[in-house]
């Protein structure tokens, strides 16, 4: 039990675009959501946390126009990177928690290359 | 930041039992001490949690000191599969996980 997908696993896009990305879990309701961005050879950074139905409380540093991120479903977490540059160029990984326990169970991560 | 410090990185011989410290010294009452690895390229895999008792499951145990300033997670019979970064996280108040630079383990044949 416990799983959380993330799709999709990999996506390139060109710069000034804009990338969606899905997180969800598959056999428990998430009450909470986080978002964690990894830049190579560096540990996980949280970016976000959100509570289904309501806004996302961002980190500092973490611009919140730039990452929309959506938790209108317990099972569906959506983080849209917005007008990508290449430097977030990066790693994004979801996390998920909810029902008897706390514990935040991850996903596999995306990785998005902006060119 | 994050509230715990670990070594950068440990070797382990296969087979053997791995060890990996954790400390904590900021530690509230009710704050847990979470243990999650990372492989390359991957998201990390939870492995096991407690607040104050000794924790055991198929993976691992976690040994918590009575004074809950340090922790260890214990692989009992390492394999070249575990070779990964662990992170050892006090959870926050609101869920929140702050993760360190972890512990690189290298399980050697």
């Amino acid at each position: 039990g416990a799983v959380v997908s993330q799709h999709p696993s990999w996506v390139i896009c060109k710069s000034g675009t804009s990338v969606k990305i899905e997180c969800r879990s598959l056999d428990f309701q998430a009450t909470t959501m986080f978002w964690y961005r990894q830049f190579p050879k560096q540990s996980l950074m949280l970016m976000a946390t959100s509570n289904e139905g309501s806004k996302a409380t961002y980190e500092q540093g973490v611009e919140k126009d730039k990452f929309l991120i959506n938790h209108a479903s317990l099972t569906l977490s959506t983080l849209t990177v917005t007008s990508a540059h290449p430097e977030d160029s990066s790693f994004y990984i979801c996390s998920a928690s909810g029902g008897d326990t706390d514990t935040q169970y991850f996903g596999p991560g995306t990785r998005l290359t902006v060119l | 930041d994050a509230k715990t410090t670990q070594p950068p990185s440990m070797d382990c011989a296969e087979g053997r039992a791995a060890n990996l410290p954790c400390n904590h010294s900021t530690i509230s009452g009710n704050e847990y001490v979470y243990w999650y690895r990372q492989i390359h390229s991957q998201g990390p895999q939870y492995i096991i949690h407690g607040l104050k008792n000794n924790e055991t499951n198929e993976m691992a145990s976690l040994i918590i000191t009575e004074d809950r300033k340090s922790s260890t997670l214990i692989l009992p019979h390492a394999t070249l599969r575990d070779t990964a970064v662990y992170y050892c996280i006090v959870r926050g108040y609101n869920n929140d996980m702050r993760f360190g630079a972890g512990t690189r383990l290298t399980v050697k044949p």
